[in-house]
């Protein structure tokens, strides 16, 4: 079964705009991960997040973690056409061994 | 450095036969995982291996699906007597120490069942 839940399901901006992604998860985590998988390509890390930090940065990524709320947000600035993929996050679900990832976000970034 | 490699690439199985899928992860990462993918969906936990041993098995969908790592470097999935609901993406992922870190993705084998 999936932890995370990615909200909205499909986003479509113009290059240059920025992009927010959310995710939201059930149980209590240790760290939140966020990944990208372009079009048939492996999924790539993008930045982790752990239970104790409240934002991140990472060149145009903002990530933020309300773990009260028990959500996440992603935010893409300055968009390019290169950001065009699916989005997903994943939690470490306590003290399970696995991560569990959500259904993801399909960001469109157009020309 | 190599990065997590998988083969094959793309496996077309008919109904009842066996697979079996090759993760080669990234040298020296001690854990190792596998997900199944399918079509519009997130990844979804199969098993988790640290070193040789599969410390978490969960996510295997029957007792047809069985991995394996005996050297505690490149793993192995395989899938007895293919069900056409096995069709999709078999994801590997090697990391560095224990689960909570960060993960690096082979580029997944399409398995498609007819």
């Amino acid at each position: 079964s999936q932890q995370g839940e990615e909200d909205p399901q499909a986003l479509s901006i113009q290059e240059g705009e920025n992009a927010t992604m959310n995710c939201s998860y059930k149980t209590s985590i240790n760290n939140l991960q966020w990944y990208r998988q372009n079009s048939g390509r492996g999924l790539v890390h993008l930045i982790l997040i752990r239970s104790n930090e409240r934002e991140k940065h990472s060149g145009r990524l903002r990530v933020t973690l309300d773990t009260s709320k028990k959500s996440s947000s992603l935010l893409i600035t300055a968009s390019r056409a290169a950001d065009t993929a699916s989005y997903f996050c994943a939690t470490d679900a306590g003290n399970n061994n696995d991560m569990r990832f959500g259904a993801g976000t399909r960001l469109t970034v157009k020309p | 450095g190599a990065g997590v490699s998988q083969s094959p690439r793309y496996k077309v199985a008919k109904r009842g036969q066996d697979v079996a899928l090759r993760c080669d992860p990234i040298s020296g990462h001690v854990s190792l995982f596998w997900y199944q993918q399918a079509l519009g969906q997130g990844p979804e936990f199969l098993t988790y291996f640290q070193n040789e041993a599969q410390l978490d098995k969960s996510g295997l969908p029957s007792d047809r699906f069985f991995a394996e790592r005996p050297e505690g470097s490149v793993s192995t999935l395989k899938i007895q007597r293919t069900q056409q609901e096995d069709s999709a993406v078999y994801l590997c992922a090697s990391s560095l120490l224990g689960p909570a870190d960060e993960q690096y993705f082979g580029p997944g084998t399409r398995l498609t069942v007819t």
